[in-house]
């Protein structure tokens, strides 16, 4: 199947600071990116879907101060936690999607704000 | 909003024996339906999908049942294999739409 990647897999940031968190097809072009948040032992919580060149439309709840999510290409999407707290705490997964075809997940970033 | 809901947080079931994991969903706008498995810290896998148009479809041991009717659709496998112990994710979106809504997952344990 297609190949998505996720970088970087595991980070760990000072409370305050600012991390991005990279999302890249690599073998398709991406009409649609979806970026998830999992939190222990529940679902996967949509937080916001972009198209590639118009902003990213976010689900309610999620801050789109905080969370910055650019779709600069069919292949490259990026979200960026602003000033991060330990709550953002969290294993965050982006998806690529074609139009009308399954979403390929990346391999997902385990966030820890300390 | 839970659009996409997986009732059963486990399931637990013999080797060699079927597996089957249910989901429901509430919005009649979705038409495209898909199951990805998750192991801990990695992001999930496709498995198999189904789009409205049908109401089965298989792919060597799994197979994917989607009653439109009930709003139900329900993930077969069989036979189940240790290896197949994960998380199940059923998920559903619009072909003409971007979003894709999860359910909460069942967690599946093969026996040996």
């Amino acid at each position: 199947g297609a190949v998505v990647s996720q970088h970087p897999s595991r980070v760990i940031c000072k409370s305050g600071t600012s991390v991005k968190i990279e999302c890249r097809s690599l073998d398709f072009q991406a009409t649609t990116m979806f970026w998830y948040r999992q939190f222990p032992k529940k679902s996967l919580m949509l937080m916001a879907t972009s198209n590639e060149g118009s902003k990213a439309t976010y689900e309610q709840g999620v801050e789109k101060d905080k969370f910055l999510i650019n779709h600069a290409s069919l292949t490259l999407s990026t979200l960026t936690v602003t000033s991060a707290h330990p709550e953002d705490s969290s294993f965050y997964i982006c998806s690529a999607r074609q139009s009308g075809t399954e979403a390929f997940f990346g391999q997902g970033t385990r966030l820890t704000v300390v | 909003d839970q659009q996409v809901k997986q009732n059963s947080p486990s399931l637990s079931v013999q080797e060699g024996r079927i597996s089957i994991l249910n989901c429901d969903y509430t919005n009649s706008m979705f038409d495209y339906f898909l199951w990805y498995k998750k192991y801990p810290a990695e992001g999930p896998t496709f498995l198999i999908s189904i789009s409205s148009i049908k109401d089965k479809n298989e792919d060597g041991r799994f197979t994917v049942f989607l009653n439109k009717s009930a709003k139900h659709l329900s993930l077969h496998i069989v036979p189940s294999q240790p290896g197949d112990s994960a998380v199940y994710f059923c998920a559903a979106s619009g072909m003409n739409n971007n979003d894709m809504r999860f359910g909460a997952g069942t967690r599946l344990t093969v026996k040996p």
